[in-house]
């Protein structure tokens, strides 16, 4: 059964910073394409960032560009999400989610997400 | 940036009753459309992905169809566990993947 279960999210002021993890297991992690999506408090789904099989190659939201990095760690099989610079905008529940389909860019399999909160 | 707008965003369906969601786009994306489910409290769930072909263990009532800028989800006989909010999702032009803003179903 595939499970990713996201962790270290929690209360941070503006300009802090935080690093999620999503602990994978259930797959090969190493062969599929992972994304960081968020969801704030009452709002919809906006995708983040997304990083391929290997982490050689990453995309992002242009609204966490240049603050945010994706990487992750095959041995761990283990997705992180590196957070600087975090603004009140950034808050909202973080979901690691396993790209799949057809092209790896829709988002088949979910973990339960973890919240993060920006506040001054 | 390829928008996705959803409509309506409330809907208000009897159980039994056929739904049928929408989903529009900015411009093209071809067949790169996938639909999610929503709960309360819970990760969305992927229903539909390439405009048409429903994920594993995704009931039959659950059918998407369309292509280009228009789609549609369809839940044939609505069950007490489908009132949820429902998003597309589009994959053809990124970055950014895009999500629409989503429809509630709701009990009527």
């Amino acid at each position: 059964e595939v499970q990713l279960v996201e962790s270290g999210g929690g209360l941070v002021q503006p300009g802090g910073s935080l690093r999620l993890s999503c602990a994978a297991s259930g797959f090969t992690f190493s062969s599929y394409w992972m994304h960081w999506v968020r969801q704030a408090p009452g709002k919809g789904l906006v995708w983040v960032s997304r990083i391929n099989s290997d982490g050689s190659s990453t995309n992002y939201a242009d609204s966490v560009k240049g603050r945010f990095t994706t990487s992750r760690d095959s041995a761990k099989n283990t997705l992180y999400l590196q957070m600087n610079s975090l603004r009140a905008e950034d808050t909202a529940v973080y979901y690691c989610a396993r790209g799949g389909g057809v092209t790896m860019l829709e988002f088949d399999s979910w973990g339960q997400g973890t919240l993060v909160t920006v506040f001054s | 940036e390829i928008v996705l707008t959803q409509s309506p965003a409330t809907l208000s369906v009897s159980p039994g009753a056929r739904a049928t969601l929408s989903c529009r786009a900015s411009q093209s994306v071809g067949s790169n459309l996938a639909w999610y489910q929503q709960k309360p409290g819970q990760a969305p769930s992927l229903l539909i992905y390439g405009a048409s072909t429903r994920a594993t263990g995704v009931p039959a009532r659950f059918s998407g169809s369309g292509s280009g800028t228009e789609f549609t989800l369809t839940i044939s006989s609505l069950q007490s566990e489908d009132f949820a909010v429902y998003y597309c999702q589009q994959s053809n032009v990124w970055p950014p993947l895009t999500f629409g803003g989503g429809t509630q179903v709701e009990i009527k």
